[in-house]
């Protein structure tokens, strides 16, 4: 089993509509990050959580929004998906005494 | 404002020759600088890293290269093999007491080797 797992892998969503990506992880990390993978801008920051109670906005915040229901689960929405949104979404953990971070096999997301 | 640029964008080498892939970057904050490989349908995951302490750090078939003072960084990948055809990512934060964990990353290269 994958130690960083994310669901859907794969979806197909309408412009407006309000869609979920969920990642959990068994490697007992108490970081979490979201990223978007876009061709030709390689991997930009969404938002991270420290832990439970501490979350940040990252590089590129705004139309998403993140829960940290625990500290193995940590979440992305986006409220009012539109097209631009389109784009590969991965979720990843790091441990505070190490700066590897470990990555899920990402979500692909298509809004139409 | 692209704070780690990387290129070139796609590389195409000959099995057995050798991959070379640059970074250079804006913050002279970031001290740690690792790069991830790709494979289709999967995330990255790191395939070697270096603190500017040093200027060169070998693995295996996979080399960093690190200029402090040009605040660039390169992967050489030797006796390149087809099983390396992915795209690479070279990336930058900061560690030590202001660790959090955050990755910049450059636009990534695809790597395609030739039988």
């Amino acid at each position: 089993d994958a130690d960083v797992t994310q669901t859907p892998r794969n979806r197909i969503t309408k412009t407006g509509k309000r869609i979920m990506l969920e990642c959990s992880q068994t490697k007992g990390h108490d970081r979490m990050y979201w990223y978007r993978q876009d061709p030709g801008l390689g991997l930009r920051l969404i938002y991270y959580s420290f832990d439970v109670k501490d979350i940040n906005k990252g590089e590129i915040s705004d139309g998403y929004s993140v829960s940290r229901q625990a500290q193995a689960k940590f979440s992305l929405s986006l409220e009012s998906a539109i097209p631009n949104q389109t784009a590969l979404y991965f979720c990843a953990t790091s441990d505070r005494r190490s700066t590897e971070a470990f990555f899920g096999q990402g979500t692909r997301l298509t809004v139409v | 404002q692209q704070q780690v640029k990387q290129s070139p964008q796609s590389l195409i080498v000959q099995k057995g020759g050798i991959s070379i892939i640059n970074c250079a970057y804006e913050n002279t904050a970031f001290d740690y600088f690792p790069w991830y490989q790709q494979f289709p349908g999967k995330g990255p995951a790191l395939l070697i890293a270096i603190r500017p302490d040093v200027s060169e750090k070998k693995e295996g078939r996979f080399t960093i290269s690190f200029n402090k003072s040009a605040k660039q960084f390169s992967l050489h990948i030797m006796d390149s093999q087809p099983g390396d055809s992915a795209t690479y990512f070279c990336a930058a934060s900061r560690g030590g007491s202001s660790n959090t964990g955050k990755l910049i990353f450059g636009q990534g290269t695809t790597l395609q080797v030739k039988p």
